[in-house]
This record gives structure tokens, C-alpha cells and sequence, in this order.
């Protein structure tokens, strides 16, 4: 079990809505990623979160934004949500914008899936 | 172009060899993993290969990396019903992230 936490585990929403995300890193961490996981995929990364600056984009619009606060947990915000936003979205944490090879330090929470209906 | 490609599903008896694979186009990548998700959980790293090693073993794994034919494989020995799972393949290049394949369902039975 890792130190990652994710909130909400599940949540339910309409089109046009929008939603925010959170994510509490492992003690120590100080950068956070997300991963969008659609059903029967693979995650695809979103953005990453270092030093509570943006360190890197996935194809992914505008629409998809993030935060990162001082304690260098995280938020995922949403907009103008679409049906093809359903989806498990994990975040991940690791030590200095590291994929965490090196030492197997990157840690995934269990995930919010999220339902747009 | 970054594209991984996995087989979906895969089913082998208790005790046996299972044998998953992977093939990703990116050349330049330096780090190669193989991740375990169960249902309901997140991800789990399983092991990790670096693009200059040709095999790593650990335990009951084995990678094997061919890096001319950009094929990875995990060999799980005695597979066990707890073996069950999606295992994602996964690479990168700068380390910043990860490019996942679509998953391989494993499953065991008795």
C-alpha cells in the first residue's frame, strides 16, 4: 500500500460540468503526475506537477488544467466536461520530476473514476 | 511516434510459465517497466529494465529485452491464482512519463 491518496474514489457527473480532483503525495515527494485511464486502456499521461509548477503536457486540451499547492499535494480540474472524460484518473508521486526508475519511487494512488453521463 | 502494443489476453494454468509481451516503436527509450494492476487498485511496479540491459530477473520474473526488434517480455515461473491481473508494459524516454501499453489480462486457473 502506497501513500498516494486520491478523493473522491468515484463520482458522477453531467456533460458540461465540471469537476475537480485531488491527490495527497508520498511523504518525501515533491512532484506529482496524472494519468487518465479510459476503459480497456492504458493511462495516458495528463500533465505533471514539480515544485507546484507544470513540468510537462500530454495531448490533452485546455480544458485540462492542475494545481499544485506547497504541501505539493494536487488537484485535477475539468472543465466543460465530455462524455469521453469518463474515465479512472490516477495520480502518481515521485522525488524530482522523476518517472522514479532509479530507485522505484513512483507511486500510484488507487484512483478516481469519474462518470459523465 | 510513441505507441505500445501489448496482447489483450492471456489464460494459463496454475503452476506454468506465463510469458506476456510487448512491442514499442520509440527507440530513444531508456526505461522499460512492467506494471501490475488488480481490480479496483492502482498500479503496481513490478520490475523495470534499462535500455542497455538484455535481461533482469527478479524472483519469479524475468524481463527480456530484444532492443533491435523493440520487444519486451515479462516471464512470470508458477503462476499463481494471485498472478491474476492486468500487466501494463510501460517506457520512457526523459523520464517525465510514461508511455503505457493497452494491458494484458492475465488469467490463471486451476
Amino acid at each position: 500500500e502506497t501513500g498516494v491518496t486520491q478523493s473522491p474514489t468515484h463520482l458522477i457527473k453531467t456533460r458540461g460540468q465540471q469537476v475537480t480532483l485531488r491527490c495527497s503525495s508520498q511523504s518525501g515527494h515533491n512532484t506529482v503526475s496524472w494519468y487518465q485511464q479510459a476503459l480497456g486502456q492504458g493511462p495516458q499521461f495528463i500533465f505533471q506537477y514539480y515544485r507546484e509548477e507544470e513540468n510537462g503536457r500530454g495531448n490533452f486540451p485546455p480544458r485540462f488544467s492542475g494545481l499544485q499547492f506547497p504541501n505539493y499535494s494536487s488537484e485535477l480540474n475539468v472543465n466543460a466536461l465530455e462524455l469521453d472524460d469518463s474515465a479512472l484518473y490516477l495520480c502518481a508521486s515521485s522525488l524530482d520530476g522523476l518517472a522514479g526508475v532509479g530507485t522505484g519511487e513512483l507511486f500510484f494512488g488507487e484512483g478516481s473514476r469519474l462518470t459523465v453521463l | 511516434g510513441e505507441d505500445v502494443e501489448q496482447s489483450l489476453f492471456l489464460s494459463v494454468r496454475e503452476g506454468d510459465s506465463s510469458v506476456i509481451n510487448c512491442t514499442y516503436t520509440d527507440s530513444s527509450s531508456t526505461y522499460l517497466y512492467w506494471y501490475k494492476q488488480e481490480p479496483g487498485a492502482g498500479l503496481q511496479l513490478l520490475t523495470y529494465i534499462f535500455s542497455n540491459m538484455d535481461m533482469k530477473q527478479d524472483q519469479r520474473l524475468t524481463v527480456l529485452l530484444n532492443k533491435k526488434d523493440k520487444h519486451l517480455s515479462l516471464r512470470i515461473a508458477d503462476t499463481q491464482t494471485g498472478d491474476s491481473a492486468i500487466y501494463f508494459c510501460a517506457e520512457s524516454y526523459n523520464t517525465d512519463k510514461l508511455i503505457f501499453g493497452t494491458g494484458t489480462r492475465l488469467q490463471v486457473f486451476p
